[in-house]
């Protein structure tokens, strides 16, 4: 079945230690992002690549780190985690036109805790 | 600033019945609204979407509003199906670049009655 593969389902992770959160997609979508959702706060981008190669800075990319090596796959990189990081993590994919009024396809989400 | 803005964070309608979530923006810029669902333990999917030339689109049970003129969209959903529980975030588009950008609103969380 096409979409996006995210993967740990969860994680339990202890501050300061560095986590790698990963994203595939099957779709050959040129567009890639990575969100977190928090109670009361919606969803709020943190990192995204339009092509890859590239990448840009979203809403809170502090603390954060993103890479693009291929079309396929988006790793979200925390360097050195924080409990404020505490969060569900979403990655999403979209085709360049497509995005503009169909949104994103998402995946199922890595529900991190930092302790 | 948050551009896009759902005041109600929940709401309890009867089975059967309309239900109505709204949506509030504040960028004259956004080239579409759309709505998407989420269930617990998954990741938000695709509802519907409204171009910002248009006033109303209609998928089946699901129908948005948009009113430009009060920078305001709305859901309608009918009849109500306790399957339709879930939490509802608007979010609208634009055109940056070389790629789109999706702003999300809080949600609002539905719940259906029997």
């Amino acid at each position: 079945i096409a979409g996006i593969t995210q993967a740990p389902t969860s994680q339990i992770l202890a501050a300061g230690r560095r986590m790698t959160l990963r994203c595939t997609q099957d779709m050959r979508h040129n567009a890639m992002y990575w969100y977190r959702q928090d109670l009361g706060l919606g969803l709020r981008l943190i990192h995204y690549s339009n092509t890859a190669g590239t990448t840009g800075k979203g809403e809170v990319p502090d603390g954060y780190s993103v890479s693009r090596a291929n079309t396929d796959d988006f790793p979200l990189t925390l360097a050195s985690a924080v409990p404020s990081q505490t969060s569900v993590y979403f990655c999403a994919s979209s085709g360049i036109r497509t995005g503009l009024y169909y949104g994103y396809t998402f995946g199922s989400g890595t529900r991190l805790t930092v302790v | 600033d948050q551009q896009v803005k759902q005041n109600s964070p929940s709401l309890s309608v009867q089975e059967g019945r309309i239900s109505i979530l709204n949506c509030d923006y504040t960028n004259s810029m956004f080239d579409y609204f759309l709505w998407y669902k989420k269930y617990p333990a998954e990741g938000p999917t695709f509802l519907i979407s409204i171009s910002s030339i248009k006033d109303k689109n209609e998928d089946g049970r699901f129908t948005v509003f948009l009113n430009k003129s009060a920078k305001h969209l709305s859901l309608h959903i009918v009849p109500s199906q306790p399957g339709d529980s879930a939490v509802y975030f608007c979010a609208a588009s634009f055109w940056i670049g070389t790629a789109s950008k999706l702003t999300f609103g809080t949600g609002t969380r539905l719940q259906v009655t029997l």
